[in-house]
């Protein structure tokens, strides 16, 4: 079956421009994740949502970060006015349920480069 | 809050060797410890996980890893690797109430012929 999938893998960007990251879950998990990973560095939690909502949001570094998932499947990171430390591999996971015990599957990540 | 520290950023070991990735975490509740493995340009896969009851471990591709809740360490092992077990290894903890995983800085495990 299909696993996690990330759109674009790779996005080239400039200082200030907007971006949209997008992520989709494996088929029927209801929890989504996503982490930020620097070069040398593991990844780092951003927000998780269960469903439609996010549970926890206490990952995002800033206002310039936010995350949707409307129809609680699908998931788009939004990141404003984009900034040189905002270049990382920006990592999706998916769980059938929430809960810590759960496995979270992870997708390949979609490469961000801010010039 | 939970920390992961991984001491070893990398570990370069011969085929046919046995090795040893160490972890360490902080944490003041009870927590769920996992392994994770990164093969270059894949997605992060689960290797095994410790949830409850006994210590030892058995995960995926002939890996162990062993609780030890006194020396708040989460160990992976393997006693025979293989070149195709070169990668990047992430332990990560969460705790019972919330879902979010706290990943190490990571181990990169080199094997030569």
């Amino acid at each position: 079956g299909a696993g996690v999938s990330q759109t674009p893998s790779n996005k080239v960007t400039e200082k200030g421009k907007y971006v949209e990251l997008r992520c989709d879950p494996i088929s029927g998990h209801t929890a989504l994740y996503w982490y930020r990973q620097s070069l040398g560095q593991g990844p780092e939690f951003l927000i998780y949502f269960q469903g439609t909502g996010a549970a926890d949001d206490s990952g995002l570094p800033n206002d310039r970060f936010f995350a949707v998932r409307p129809e609680g499947s699908v998931s788009t990171l939004k990141i404003q006015r984009t900034e040189r430390g905002d270049s990382a591999v920006y990592l999706c996971a998916s769980s059938l349920s929430s809960g810590g015990q759960n496995e979270q599957f992870f997708g390949p990540g979609t490469r961000l480069t801010v010039l | 809050a939970q920390s992961v520290t991984q001491l070893d950023s990398q570990v370069p070991v011969f085929e046919e060797a046995p090795v040893e990735l160490r972890c360490n975490y902080s944490s003041s509740v009870s927590v769920y410890l996992f392994w994770y493995v990164q093969y270059p340009n894949q997605g992060l896969q689960l290797l095994l996980k410790y949830l409850s009851g006994s210590t030892l471990v058995k995960g995926i591709n002939g890996f162990e890893a062993e609780f030890n809740k006194s020396q708040t360490s989460f160990h992976l092992r393997k006693p025979s690797v293989h070149i195709s077990d070169t990668a990047e290894y992430f332990c990560a903890v969460s705790d019972l109430s919330t879902d979010k995983l706290i990943f190490g800085t990571g181990t990169r495990l080199q094997v030569f012929p």
